[in-house]
């Protein structure tokens, strides 16, 4: 059974990087059937999508957050991670990775990880 | 991108009620269209992709109509465990989430 975990700090400071690594089991990250992707949830707040990433490397990242996102995946196809530059309070978030079968387009999530906490504070 | 919007954005509901989720944007995204359920707490959970399909496992009191610009969720007998917060996505262009509705205890 696939299974997604995301790892990494729970706190990070104002102006530095968010990284992120999503570990994958149970399944392989090496498919041409599915995207995976980052999606992040503010407290109390909806869901934002943040990007997908394909097996080859192709990546699609959400107009309002690209020019600091980067989503990479591991040459093992074991994991796939994030990074978010010059990081403010705004992107304090829940992060979830998650599995994203298609019938079009980058598709529809399946699966998920749990989700971790990132606070950004100083 | 297709900015989405939900209605209503809470919801008091009773137990066998009949509930209605309706999910609108400004431009057209076919039938592109997922629905999740969300609890306190944990990750959101597929129910329905490309408008009206129904996920393995998700009972079928929970059903998805529309297409082009105006989609529904619909639970026709709401149940105990479905009291929760609900989200469309449309995929046709990139991905975008509507803002959500939560369903809860009237």
């Amino acid at each position: 059974q696939l299974q997604l975990q995301e790892s990494g700090p729970g706190l990070v400071k104002p102006s530095e990087t968010l990284s992120l690594t999503c570990t994958v089991s149970g399944g392989s990250i090496n498919s041409r059937s599915y995207y995976w992707g980052w999606i992040r949830q503010p407290p109390e707040k909806g869901l934002e999508w943040i990007g997908s990433i394909y097996y080859s490397g192709s990546t699609y990242y959400n107009p309002s957050l690209k020019s600091r996102v980067t989503i990479s995946v591991d040459t093992s196809k074991k994991y796939f991670s994030l990074r978010v530059s010059s990081v403010t309070a705004a992107d304090t978030a829940v992060y979830y990775c998650a599995r994203a079968s298609y019938d079009y387009s980058i598709g529809y999530f399946d699966n998920w990880g749990p989700g971790t906490l990132v606070t950004v504070s100083s | 991108d297709i900015p989405l919007t939900q209605s209503p954005s809470t919801l008091s509901a009773s137990v066998g009620d009949r509930v209605t989720i309706t999910c609108r944007a400004s431009q057209s995204f076919d039938n592109w269209l997922a629905w999740y359920q969300q609890k306190p707490g944990k990750a959101p959970k597929l129910l329905i992709h490309k408008a009206s399909i129904l996920e393995t496992g998700v009972p079928s009191r929970f059903s998805g109509s529309g297409s082009g610009t105006e989609f529904t969720l619909t639970i026709s007998s709401l149940q105990p465990d479905d009291f929760a917060t609900y989200y469309c996505q449309q995929y046709k262009t990139y991905l975008t989430f509507g803002g959500g509705t939560k369903v809860e205890i009237k």
